[in-house]
This record gives C-alpha cells, structure tokens and sequence, in this order.
C-alpha cells in the first residue's frame, strides 16, 4: 500500500477483555516496529520486527504483551486482560533498509481505551 | 541503551519568527542517524528532517536546519518563518547501528498569530 495502515483506529473495551490491533506496513518494507504512547507522552518502544530474524522483544511490558509478524507483511499486536493502564495510543511503524538513510513511516494509530 | 532528551516540554513561537527545539542524546556509537518527526493532532508521525552522525554539514530542508554538535550531543531543530501549520509536537529521535530507534519525550510548539 501507499502508506501504513493499522486499524482499528479506536477501540473501546472492557478491563479484562483480550484485543488485537493490526498492521499493514508499506509492501516491501523489511522492519517493522511497534510503539505505545500514553496520553502526552513520548514513544515507548514495544517491540521490532526485521525480516525473518528474531524479532527484539525487549519493549514489551508485560507478557499480556505479544505480537507476530507474517514474513515481511501484516502485523498482530495482542493484549490480553487488558487493563486501565494499557489504555494508550499503539503505534506501528515500518522501514525499508537496514542501513543507511533509513527511515521510520508511521501509521496512524491505534486508540485503545480501556474502561 | 542510548537515551534521549528534550529539556523543553513546550515551546511558543510568534508566526513568522523563529523558534530553536533542543534535544541531546548519549551514546557510544560512532555512527548513527539523528531524526526530527512532527505529530500534530492528527497524531500522523511525519519525518521532518535527518541527519546523519558522519556527515559535518548540518541538514535543512526549506524552512528546517539542524545545529549538528557531534562532540556535544547535541541536534537542535530550527524552524524559521513559523506557520500556523508548524504547530505540533515534535520528537528527536535517534537511530542506532542496530537498527533500533530511540525517541525523545516530546516538545509541543504552539504558533501563535
């Protein structure tokens, strides 16, 4: 696609409810990442996905936390018994080199509210 | 891990003035790309300029330039000529040779007529 796409653009769920948000990163492009930011604050890194390799979990604040990534496309961010403090902005962001001049495009976002 | 700072939560600008947006970061890397991306409400991350760490020119791009300072850490954003358009909050971000990035907390700027 022309741009990165993540939907849904607000979800509204019940503490305790499980949710997916997903990620359609630009095509072609090898990275992908995953942000939170919380209401006035800055980006805090999930998780990051680069082609086939491991992926670098290391943002991830809990293990309700997970994602997956199918090859060098869509991309599943689950959280599970989801609570008040989960409630945020989810980021996606996708890249296309691995060295050089390589840049972050960014999604829209994901608006998750949780009641 | 590399860490970045932005001191000023908040800036003000008089339209067509112009405003300098700070950022320092720590690192021990050699080689690496420092980034200014714009949020505005729309909460669309756009990619405002980037620098990278070899290069001693200092980046612009129309109404943006960088002040590039290796030895102190530091890349500040200048925007001249503000626009009411300019009005968002802006992130410094930096790009380790890992491929990972790294944001700052942010720096709203707020145009006023």
């Amino acid at each position: 696609g022309a741009g990165v796409s993540q939907s849904p653009s607000n979800k509204v769920t019940e503490k305790g409810k499980d949710v997916e948000l997903r990620c359609d990163p630009i095509s072609g492009h090898t990275a992908l990442y995953w942000y939170r930011q919380r209401l006035g604050q800055g980006l805090e890194f999930l998780i990051y996905f680069q082609g086939n390799s491991a992926p670098d979990k290391s943002g991830l604040p809990s293990d309700r936390f997970s994602a997956e990534r199918t090859g060098e496309s869509v991309s599943t961010l689950t959280i599970q018994r989801t609570q008040q403090e989960d409630s945020a902005v989810y980021l996606c962001a996708s890249s296309f080199r691995l060295s050089g001049a390589n840049v972050l495009t960014f999604g829209a976002g994901s608006r998750l509210t949780v009641l | 891990a590399q860490t970045v700072t932005q001191s000023q939560p908040e800036m003000s600008v008089q339209e067509a003035e112009t405003v300098t947006l700070s950022c320092t970061y720590d690192t021990s890397e050699s080689d690496y790309y420092l980034f200014w991306y714009k949020q505005p409400p729309s909460r669309q991350m756009i990619l405002v300029i980037r620098q990278e760490a070899y290069k001693q020119q200092n980046a612009t791009e129309n109404r943006f330039s960088v002040n590039f300072q290796k030895a102190a850490k530091s890349f500040s954003l200048k925007i001249s000529d503000s626009q009411l358009g300019d009005a968002a909050m802006y992130f410094c971000a930096y790009r380790s040779a890992g491929n990972q990035f790294y944001f700052g907390t942010g720096t709203s700027l707020t145009v006023i007529p």
